[in-house]
């Protein structure tokens, strides 16, 4: 099993709609959870933490379920901008190791 | 302030030809860290270096090598490439190794060996 799962899509959604992405984590030790965005043929870059309340940045909410290990994003009132490569990231202890995962590709459409 | 830089952005290497990917980053921290990414695949840790002179290896280590003589350079070596190691490559860097801590990425190089 991968230490972190999440369903590769595509995920072909039109302009202004709703768009959650589940992501599960293997190791209950994990500490932190990430979601980093790649643009296509670009670098990752920290889009948000995910905290164990949730959290919210503008159009965007990210999930942590401990129990069932799993986070989530979900992005509202999605924009043309949106369309990118979206990587579930753990982090589990160590000189900062993070276990990526293999992403979530959203594509959205005028 | 340029943050992670990479050279060179892309390469074609024959079998047994050997190269340095070249990482530099410009915000004085301490680690630092090289990722490849193949198709369909999550980022795998290579190598990172918590500091200058400190080095140790990640999940795949085999077939490179790193050193880590100043704080700002982190060079990734492949010694006799092979098919399996075409893949981009990422060096990333972060300010310490918290569990919130941000890693910051490099553009990348896009490596083919054939």
């Amino acid at each position: 099993r991968k230490e972190v799962e999440q369903d590769p899509g595509p995920f072909n959604v039109p302009e202004g709609a709703t768009v959650a992405f589940n992501c599960t984590y293997s190791n209950s030790a994990s500490q932190s959870f990430f979601w980093y965005r790649q643009d296509c043929r670009k670098e990752p870059k920290l889009l948000m933490s995910v905290y164990s309340s949730g959290n919210e940045d503008g159009r965007f909410t990210a999930q942590l379920n401990r129990a069932s290990q799993y986070i989530s994003l979900l992005i509202r009132d999605s924009k043309l901008s949106d369309s990118a490569t979206y990587l579930c990231v753990v982090f589990s202890g160590g000189y900062n190791k993070l276990i990526f995962g293999a992403g979530t590709r959203l594509a959205v459409h005028p | 302030n340029a943050g992670v830089t990479q050279t060179p952005k892309f390469r074609i290497l024959k079998i047994g030809q050997s190269m340095t990917l070249q990482c530099t980053q410009d915000m004085n921290h301490n680690y630092m860290y090289w990722y490849r990414q193949d198709p369909g695949m999550g980022l795998k840790l290579i190598y990172y270096s918590v500091g200058a002179g400190i080095t140790d290896k990640g999940e795949v280590p085999n077939g490179y090598n790193v050193s880590r003589s100043t704080t700002e350079d982190f060079p990734l070596r492949l010694e006799l490439a092979a098919p399996s190691q075409t893949s981009v490559y990422f060096c990333a860097s972060s300010r310490t190794s918290g569990s919130y801590n941000e890693q910051f990425f490099g553009p990348g190089t896009r490596l083919t060996v054939l």
